[in-house]
């Protein structure tokens, strides 16, 4: 089945700094889809991608699709203490069946 | 507009004892995915189902799990003789199945299971 790898496992970050983690497969993905983990929380649908190089922004976040579609990123800009919590990139694959990725854990220091 | 609801929110059980989760989808949602979360890990698929199907068993282990979806009613996953390391958090998500590829879970605030 699909697996797909994310780095870093970890990430502290000052308030104010900038915050990036990547997604890679070592297959074509169908679609990406990101979301997100408040700690003790469940995780929330933020956004899905398609198409090959495909980008979209939500307020400070960016999410990018690689052309060859088996990586993908998502950016923030400038965080925020709101924005702690763990993402996750997930795909779905053949019968609809989502696989998430290993997660990036972010801490950010106010 | 209800959501994903599990129940129970936290479940004690002593090892040997049977756990039975429970997931209702949200409303004209007909798919249901569970997956586990071990603390600092990632979401580990167990399974997919349909109304009445299970689409995808790939991540449950062959032996004490087991799970359903009935035509009525809410989605089970079913653990028996329960071990320590079944200690986790179990989510459940749903879709609403329409035959696109590309859709979005939505996900019930979990069940944490706690094997003594």
């Amino acid at each position: 089945g699909q697996q797909v790898m994310q780095i870093p496992q970890y990430q502290h970050v000052q308030e104010g700094e900038d915050f990036t983690t990547y997604c890679n497969s070592s297959t074509t993905l169908s679609n990406i889809q990101w979301y997100k983990q408040r700690p003790g929380g469940h995780p929330v649908f933020l956004i899905q991608l398609v198409k090959s190089g495909e980008v979209k922004k939500q307020k400070r976040l960016t999410f990018q699709f690689g052309e060859a579609k088996k990586n993908s990123s998502l950016h923030i800009t400038a965080t925020q203490t709101t924005d702690v919590g763990t993402y996750f990139c997930a795909s779905s694959g053949g019968y609809q069946k989502v696989t998430f990725g290993t997660g990036t854990k972010l801490q950010v220091i106010p | 507009n209800a959501g994903v609801m599990q129940n129970p929110r936290h479940l004690v059980r002593r090892r040997g004892q049977e756990a039975r989760l429970r997931c209702s989808p949200m409303k004209g949602h007909s798919h249901v995915y569970w997956y586990r979360q071990l603390p600092e890990e990632g979401l580990k698929f167990m399974v997919y189902l349909q109304k009445e199907n299970i689409i995808d068993e790939s991540g449950m282990p062959k032996e004490r799990f087991s799970a359903e979806f009935p035509k009525e009613g809410p989605s089970i996953l079913r653990i028996q003789q329960v071990v320590r390391g079944d200690s986790a958090a179990y989510f459940c998500a749903s879709s609403s199945g329409q035959g696109n590829t590309n859709e979005k879970l939505f996900f019930g605030s979990g069940t944490q299971l706690s094997v003594l």
